[in-house]
């Protein structure tokens, strides 16, 4: 089965950093996203990591630890706009040879002025 | 179009009535997801199809759940005898076919409410 844990809510300033966590337990991982979803819109793809180390893009970096089973997103610089929720999706190995993103519940990030 | 489409984008249902959902994907795409978001949760697996086999239904909370993409490109999800507990986002993504990784893209959803 799958298990993704990752915080509820976090809060953070603008202009400052903030890392958004997320740990799981699964049987045959192969890969771990993270998507962003605005209030009332659609996930929309952020990053994607396979092996372990840190995938820098932007402004966004996301870094996975196979053996530990941990994952973050790095946001800096936020801006108001970064304010949505924080989708952290572990990728398994599904039947008909393919691979479905089991989802965690999300962590809601406020940024405030 | 560019993206997912959905239809339709809310739907509004009285107990124990059936309801049909739409979701026409990126053309290409060759696999396509349905997802049951609940207000406050990230998204659920439902069901996958790469092209018109369905290739994955564990997902489906119960039989009044059924999807289908007879023709390997436009895909229903229908809800028979909707109950309250029904009431979520339904979401649709696609995936063209994976080389390293592929990212799904999203639809905007269908928003059921079951009164």
């Amino acid at each position: 089965g799958q298990n993704i844990d990752q915080p509820t809510e976090m809060t953070a300033t603008e202009g400052a950093i903030v890392q958004i966590n997320c740990t799981y337990q699964t049987s045959g991982f192969n890969g771990l996203f993270w998507y962003q979803q605005h209030a009332g819109e659609a996930p929309t793809f952020l990053s994607y990591n396979v092996l372990d180390g840190l995938e820098e893009k932007g402004r966004f970096s996301s870094f996975l630890s196979r053996s530990k089973g941990y994952s973050y997103l790095l946001l800096k610089e936020l801006q108001m706009k970064d304010s949505a929720s924080y989708l952290c999706a572990v990728r398994r190995h599904a039947s008909g040879g393919s691979y479905i993103p089991t989802f965690g519940r999300g962590t809601s990030l406020i940024v405030h002025p | 179009g560019a993206g997912v489409s959905q239809s339709p984008r809310y739907k509004v249902a009285k107990r124990g009535q059936d309801v049909a959902l739409r979701c026409d994907p990126i053309s290409g795409h060759v696999s396509l997801f349905w997802y049951q978001q609940a207000l406050g949760q990230g998204p659920e697996f439902l069901t996958y199809f790469q092209n018109e086999a369905q290739l994955d239904k564990s997902g489906l909370p119960s039989d009044r759940f059924f999807a289908e993409r007879p023709e390997g490109s436009v895909s229903t999800l229908k809800i028979q005898r909707t109950q309250q507990e029904d009431s979520a986002v339904y979401l649709c993504a696609s995936r063209r076919p994976g080389t390293l990784y592929s990212e799904q893209f999203f639809g905007p959803g269908t928003r059921l409410t079951v009164l």
